[in-house]
């Protein structure tokens, strides 16, 4: 399956844990965005980044939440001491942008983490 | 400010009727691409069209098409011969051209679809 990978699918964690959560692209794509879903509503975009680069970050939370995409391997959203109001759907997506005008490369998005805070 | 409306937050269509979900967006770039997204119950996240800014026709992809209304700033979705498989959100997204490195996608809240057998 090339599709996007995310792992695990679900995450149960007690306030004040860590939740690590897991994307691997689609084969080829370099670039990869994170987005939070909660209940009855749309996604809200959270932080794009490409390979070794944070690109946009403007709608993660300064504090608690990190991102990387390294070099070798998946990319990885971070939440440290999550509080219950961090439970949510997180979606990775990944595209692969060419040159020139590219805003019409659709996101492949993966089944997401559904993260609960207990 | 960029914005995605869906107006209707759930609908109902007869198996094997058409439905059309409603979109209207706002941007002030006059590059910017639309996109349709499927979620059905199981949680993930479906492309199913895009449609340009530039297209001189309207996209379609099977049993989806989009009408696209430029003057009017809708996209709307019509799915025709409706499935009990459609039932499912549909969000509709887009992405503008001069967002620079941000080729983030702006999101509707979406509108739930129940088709009734």
């Amino acid at each position: 399956n090339a599709g996007v990978m995310q792992n695990p699918r679900h995450l149960v964690r007690r306030r004040g844990q860590e939740a690590r959560l897991r994307c691997s692209p689609m084969k080829g794509h370099s670039h990869v965005y994170w987005y939070r879903q909660l209940p009855e509503e749309g996604l809200k975009f959270m932080v794009y980044l490409q390979k070794e680069n944070i690109i946009d970050e403007s709608g993660m939370p300064k504090e608690r939440f990190s991102a990387e995409f390294p070099k070798e391997g998946p990319s990885i959203l971070r939440i440290q001491q999550v509080v219950r109001g961090d439970s949510a759907a997180y979606f990775c997506a990944s595209s692969h942008h060419g040159t020139g005008s590219s805003y019409n490369s659709p996101l492949h998005f993966g089944n997401g983490t559904r993260l609960t805070v207990t | 400010a960029q914005k995605i409306t869906q107006t209707q937050p759930g609908m109902f269509v007869q198996e094997k009727e058409a439905v059309t979900l409603d979109c209207t967006y706002d941007t002030s770039d006059p590059s910017y691409g639309l996109f349709w997204y499927k979620q059905p119950s199981s949680g993930e996240m479906i492309f199913l069209i895009y449609q340009g800014s530039y297209d001189q026709q309207n996209a379609t992809e099977g049993r989806y098409s989009l009408n696209f209304q430029k003057a009017r700033k809708s996209a709307n979705l019509v799915i025709s011969a409706s499935q009990l498989g459609d039932s499912a959100m549909y969000f509709c997204a887009m992405r503008e051209l001069n967002a620079g490195n941000n080729r983030k996608l702006i999101w509707g809240l979406g509108t739930s679809l129940a088709v009734n057998p």
